[in-house]
């Protein structure tokens, strides 16, 4: 597609459910970022994926959170046993070389709301 | 510690004045530098970069940057702001090979018409 695609764009969940967010990078771009942003903050590094695999996961909060890209292209952010604490907006970006985190296109985010 | 302060939360500016936001930065290594704008509804924009070479970048919209190593600082400027200008700017820092790039809160810029 033209631009990075990220759905839903709101999510609204209880505490304790599941929740798979989705992220749809610009075709061709091999590698692919999850962040968080949290209200009044930058965004917080979350994973990285560079093809199919998670090249570095050392963002995730827990052992609650979890993403996969299982065909290089399309990647699913999963929650489990969401907090409210997880209310934040969780932004997706792709880049088509390696090494280059900052020049990456961003998503225009899903705004996940746990009630 | 690796960090980067952006030290106005909020910036008000007449239409058509000059613009300066602020960045610092802490950073163990040779850093990489950027910006990013953030629209209403739209996703996070580069707008600069710093990678090495000439310290005063240029990038989109008529913005620059000007990268300071002996004040750690990274500020953004445009000689006219235009209503259009009207976003929040982040500030982001990261090594060649580190794509964890280490973020500002940003600076939420007001245009007063």
């Amino acid at each position: 597609g033209a631009g990075v695609s990220q759905t839903p764009s709101n999510k609204v969940t209880e505490k304790g459910k599941y929740v798979e967010l989705r992220c749809d990078p610009i075709s061709g771009h091999t590698a692919l970022y999850w962040y968080r942003q949290s209200l009044g903050q930058g965004p917080e590094f979350l994973i990285y994926f560079q093809g199919t695999g998670a090249a570095d996961d050392s963002g995730l909060p827990n052992d609650r959170f979890f993403a996969v890209r299982p065909e290089g292209s399309v990647s699913t952010l999963k929650i489990q046993r969401t907090e409210r604490g997880d209310s934040a907006v969780y932004l997706c970006a792709s880049s088509s070389a390696v090494g280059q985190g900052g020049e990456a296109f961003f998503g225009q985010g899903t705004r996940l709301t746990v009630v | 510690a690796q960090s980067v302060t952006q030290p106005d939360i909020h910036i008000t500016v007449s239409e058509g004045a000059s613009l300066e936001l602020r960045c610092n930065y802490s950073y163990g290594a040779t850093p990489y530098l950027f910006w990013y704008v953030q629209s209403p509804g739209q996703g996070l924009q580069l707008l600069l970069k710093y990678f090495s070479g000439d310290t005063l970048v240029q990038g989109i919209k008529g913005f620059e940057a000007e990268f300071k190593r002996s004040q750690s600082s990274f500020n953004l400027r445009k000689p006219s702001v235009h209503w259009s200008d009207a976003a929040e700017y982040f500030c982001a820092v990261g090594g060649r090979s580190n794509y964890q790039l280490i973020w500002g809160a940003g600076t939420k810029l007001i245009i007063k018409p």
